[in-house]
């Protein structure tokens, strides 16, 4: 079964760090790009941050560059979000996407609340 | 960065069709087409078609999609009561190099 788990995701005060970690499993991970998406009652669902099979290759929304990195571990199977310099805007669900042609799989989602 | 135009809501009697729309512009919907995305409450989206008129194995035929220049739309016909949910729209933008999703309709079924 073609799998995305997320975790890691959590309260955290503004200015704060977080790593978001997305298990993959039922397909061959590396052969896709990954992505991160977020999803709040205020923004709807907002495209965070995408990274090809391989990993040499990364894009973000312009609302988190520079304080948010991608990143995979193909051996492990597994896509990562750090996320620096916390704001209270970046609260939401986030959801770890495969793509291809579209954001064709989903994973459940991690909730991320960043507040004093 | 700007995102696709939805209408907030539709409503449908139960067995009628409903046409959802999404508006984007040359450099997303009228370059690479659309996806539709549907998502009941509690649950992660799930993808319905890709590229304007492609649907995924196991998605109903009574969901289509197609485009007509920048405006994307989705089909649903027999509607039923499951089909209540909110739907979005979803492309590539290659002006902003950036994925961009509509603001989603709601659509219920009476």
């Amino acid at each position: 079964e073609v799998q995305l788990v997320e975790s890691g995701g959590g309260l955290v005060q503004p200015g704060g760090s977080l790593r978001l970690s997305c298990a993959a499993s039922g397909f061959v991970f590396s052969s896709y790009w990954m992505h991160w998406v977020r999803q709040s009652p205020a923004k709807g669902l907002v495209w965070v941050s995408g990274i090809n099979g391989d990993g040499s290759g990364t894009t973000y929304a312009d609302s988190v560059k520079g304080r948010f990195t991608v990143s995979r571990d193909n051996a492990r199977h597994t896509l990562y979000l750090q996320m620096n310099s916390l704001r209270a805007e970046d609260t939401a669900v986030y959801y770890c996407v495969r793509e291809s042609a579209a954001f064709d799989i989903w994973g459940q989602g991690t909730m991320v609340t960043v507040s004093s | 960065q700007a995102g696709l135009t939805q209408p907030p809501s539709v409503s449908k009697d139960l067995r009628q069709t409903a046409t959802l729309t999404c508006t984007g512009n040359s450099n997303n919907v009228g370059n690479q087409g659309a996806a539709w995305l549907q998502q009941h409450q509690g649950h992660p989206p799930k993808l319905l078609s890709y590229r304007n008129d492609n649907r995924p194995s196991g998605i109903s035929e009574r969901f289509s999609a197609s485009r007509s220049g920048n405006t994307a739309s989705l089909t649903i016909t027999g509607l039923q009561p499951e089909d209540e949910a909110d739907y979005y729209c979803s492309a590539w933008d290659s002006s902003l190099s950036a994925w961009v999703f509509g603001g989603g309709t709601k659509l219920t079924v009476l």
